[in-house]
C-alpha cells in the first residue's frame, strides 16, 4: 500500500539536544512538507520541498532544519535553538496531476524531558 | 496574505443531528478549498475538496460548496454518527509563485453523543 510513514510515534528530547524526525513516502510525490500542530492553533508550515535537493522555509522555520537527498525522504531536525519544541509534527506529500492535494502521515509527538 | 476562519468549538451534537461547521476565507487569486479530518492521535485525512466556484465536494455524507461571492466553504452533514467525532480543519491552497502551501483554520472539535 502506498502512503507516508513517520517515525517514531513519540520522541523525547533533552535540554540542548538535537533530534531528528523521519518521514518517508512511497507515493512517488515530488513535494513534501513539514507542519507543526499546537492545541487550538491549527497547523503551521515549517519547511517544504518541491524537488530533491531543494527546500524552502515556511512560516516558522527558526530552530528547525531539513534535508531532501532522496525523493522518498524528508527528515526534520529539531535543533537546540528551538526553545519550545513540544508539539505534534506532521509530514505531508503531494504530486502528480492532483499535486494541490496533500496527504499526511500519522505524526510524531515530541516531548521535552 | 491568505487566511481561513472557522467556527470555534467544541461542538457537541446528538447522534443523527444535522451538522454545520462554518468556514470563511481570504485569499488572492482563485484558491482551492479543502476539509480535512483528524481522529484522536492520528494525522489528517482529506475529507473533501473543491477547486473552483460553485463546485460541491462530497464524501461519506459530508458536503461543502465553494461560494466565491461569500468566500465561504461550510461543511454540512445531514445525520451525524458517533464515529464522526473528530477535529475538522478547513484549508485553502493558493498556487501563487508555483508552490502549493496549505493555509489552515484552527480546527473545530466535534463530539457526537449517542
Amino acid at each position: 500500500d502506498g502512503g507516508i510513514t513517520q517515525s517514531p510515534k513519540y520522541l523525547f528530547r533533552k535540554e540542548g539536544q538535537n533530534v531528528t524526525l523521519s518521514c518517508e513516502q512511497n507515493l512517488n510525490h515530488d513535494a513534501m512538507y513539514w507542519y507543526r500542530q499546537d492545541p487550538g492553533q491549527g497547523l503551521r508550515l515549517i519547511y517544504y520541498s518541491q524537488i530533491v535537493n531543494d527546500f524552502q522555509k515556511g512560516d516558522i522555520a527558526e530552530g528547525y532544519s531539513v534535508s531532501r537527498e532522496k525523493k522518498e525522504s524528508f527528515p526534520l531536525t529539531v535543533t537546540s535553538a528551538q526553545k519550545n519544541p513540544t508539539a505534534f509534527y506532521l509530514c505531508a506529500s503531494s504530486g502528480g496531476q492532483g499535486r494541490e492535494t496533500q496527504y499526511f502521515g500519522p505524526g510524531t509527538r515530541l516531548l521535552v524531558l | 496574505g491568505n487566511s481561513v476562519t472557522q467556527m470555534e468549538g467544541p461542538v457537541t451534537l446528538s447522534e443523527e443531528a444535522f451538522l454545520t461547521i462554518n468556514c470563511t476565507y481570504t485569499a488572492t487569486g482563485y484558491p482551492s478549498l479543502f476539509w480535512y479530518v483528524q481522529y484522536p492521535g492520528e494525522g489528517l485525512q482529506l475529507l473533501l475538496k473543491a477547486t473552483k466556484a460553485d463546485d460541491k465536494g462530497s464524501n461519506k455524507g459530508f458536503e461543502a460548496t465553494y461560494r466565491k461571492e461569500t468566500t465561504s466553504f461550510h461543511l454540512e452533514k445531514g445525520s451525524v454518527q458517533v464515529s464522526d467525532s473528530a477535529v475538522y480543519f478547513c484549508a485553502l491552497i493558493s498556487s501563487g509563485a508555483g508552490s502549493y502551501q496549505l493555509t489552515f483554520g484552527k480546527g473545530t472539535k466535534l463530539s457526537v453523543i449517542p
